[in-house]
């Protein structure tokens, strides 16, 4: 069956950066794109961007160029974002999610919760 | 970016109840509309795509509809693992966004 594992939560202090991963099985990773999507109290879910992952190619939402980095390891099976200069305000959970085509999410990792603070 | 506007936020309800669920876009959408469920502990599931397209698994209490900017999630009969977060989102157009969420509670 499908599933997307992702790696565990993060504490990390503003200023730095984190990489979050999620592991695909169950499929053929580079058949779909893998998307990632923020969550918090405050603004609710909100899109990051997608990476093709047979290419490479990716697209980002505006809102996250210059914070989220998104990259796949094809022989792993694994996509990865790195999020830089991190403030409080990207203290989330933050979800990957299978696409079978950019903007719907057909399968979604459990989450990862990232905090930032001093 | 296309505001999703979802009514009500927090609805009380029985088992058996009807209910249903609004979302509003901000302008058309063409019917590329998706619903969510999450659950307390995080998990998302998917329930509906593009607008009335049930999910493999999802059971058939739940249906969707709705056309242009209005749309709705129903679930005729609800049972108890229902009781949770629903969410709408739209992918026409970049980026995709999503309702700010309705709360199925338990009355």
């Amino acid at each position: 069956q499908v599933q997307l594992q992702q790696s565990g939560a993060e504490l990390a202090k503003p200023g730095s950066s984190v990489k979050i991963s999620c592991k695909a099985s169950g499929y053929t990773f580079t058949s779909y794109y893998i998307s990632w999507i923020k969550q918090t109290t405050g603004q609710g879910l909100e899109y990051i961007g997608y990476i093709n992952t047979g290419s490479g190619g990716t697209n980002y939402n505006e809102k996250f160029k210059g914070k989220a980095t998104l990259t796949v390891d094809k022989s792993s099976s694994t996509a990865f974002m790195q999020l830089s200069s991190l403030t409080p305000d990207d203290s989330a959970v933050y979800y990957c999610a299978r696409s079978p085509h950019p903007g719907s999410f057909a399968y979604w990792g459990q989450g990862t919760l990232v905090t930032v603070s001093s | 970016d296309i505001q999703m506007t979802q009514t009500p936020s927090s609805m009380p309800a029985s088992l058996g109840e009807r209910v249903t669920i609004s979302c509003r876009a901000s302008q058309g959408i063409s019917n590329y509309l998706n619903w969510y469920q999450q659950k307390p502990d995080g998990t998302i599931k998917p329930l509906i795509y593009y607008t009335s397209n049930l999910q493999s698994g999802v059971p058939s209490r739940f249906s969707g509809s709705g056309s242009g900017t209005d749309y709705s999630l129903t679930i005729s009969s609800l049972e108890p693992e229902d009781f949770a977060m629903y969410y709408c989102q739209q992918y026409d157009s970049s980026p995709p966004t999503f309702g700010a969420g309705t709360k199925l509670e338990l009355k």
